[in-house]
């Protein structure tokens, strides 16, 4: 069965710091990678799109891909208060998504 | 951005009956819609796969007589759950995408429904 594999935490970290979330996924033939972030009783949103192994950089936010590996991270580099909520790392095959548990992000002022 | 409305954000209903949740893509004409329901701290669960004008694909152990979906167009997709009981109470959650089989581009997500079935 195809699976991503995330720890669901939380991961706590001060305001300023650098939040760092991880992702594994089962299915070698995934071909593209997402991070949504989703507050609490709301739907995801799309944070970072990945899709060649190496790093990818919007704004505060890096995602780096490790096909080898099957390995999925996300740095956030000056953590907000505002960025607490749940992670969702996700692999896309055959125009599908698998989601994994989601990472939920704590960051305290 | 890509914008998926889904209405309603919120029903509350009796048992038995049937409600019918919409989504919509505003500013893009989406090649495919999927439908998840997700319950409290869990994750995600991919309900089915809709594209316009074809039957909906069902995941495994979802009953599509219970879920019924349409792909009239588009940009529009419904989910009706019909004869809803309480486990049926959950977040329900359309997503719309340029994908197909050969290509893998971002799903964007609507509001969402919470479903709360008496």
């Amino acid at each position: 069965q195809k699976e991503v594999e995330q720890n669901s935490g939380p991961l706590s970290v001060p305001e300023g710091a650098i939040a760092s979330l991880n992702c594994t996924y089962s299915d070698r033939g995934s071909q593209s990678f997402f991070w949504y972030r989703q507050y609490s009783g709301k739907s995801p949103e799309l944070i970072m799109s990945i899709y060649s192994n190496g790093d990818k950089e919007d704004g505060r936010f890096t995602a780096q891909l490790n096909k080898a590996s099957q390995y999925v991270s996300l740095l956030i580099r000056d953590s907000q208060p505002s960025d607490s909520a749940t992670y969702l790392c996700a692999s896309g095959t055959a125009g599908k998504l698998i989601f994994g548990q989601g990472t939920t992000l704590q960051v305290k002022p | 951005g890509a914008v998926v409305s889904q209405h309603p954000s919120r029903v509350i209903c009796k048992s038995g009956t049937s409600v019918k949740i919409e989504c919509r893509s505003l500013d893009f004409q989406a090649t495919t819609m999927f439908w998840y329901r997700q319950f409290p701290k869990q994750s995600l669960m991919l309900m089915a796969t809709s594209n316009e004008g074809s039957k909906a694909t069902y995941e495994q152990g979802v009953e599509k007589d219970k879920f019924l979906i349409n792909h009239a167009s588009l940009t529009l997709s419904t989910l009706t759950v019909t004869s809803a009981h309480p486990e049926d109470s959950s977040f329900y959650i359309c997503s719309a995408s340029f994908s197909s089989v050969h290509s893998n581009q971002p799903q964007h997500f609507g509001d969402g429904t919470r479903l709360s079935i008496l």
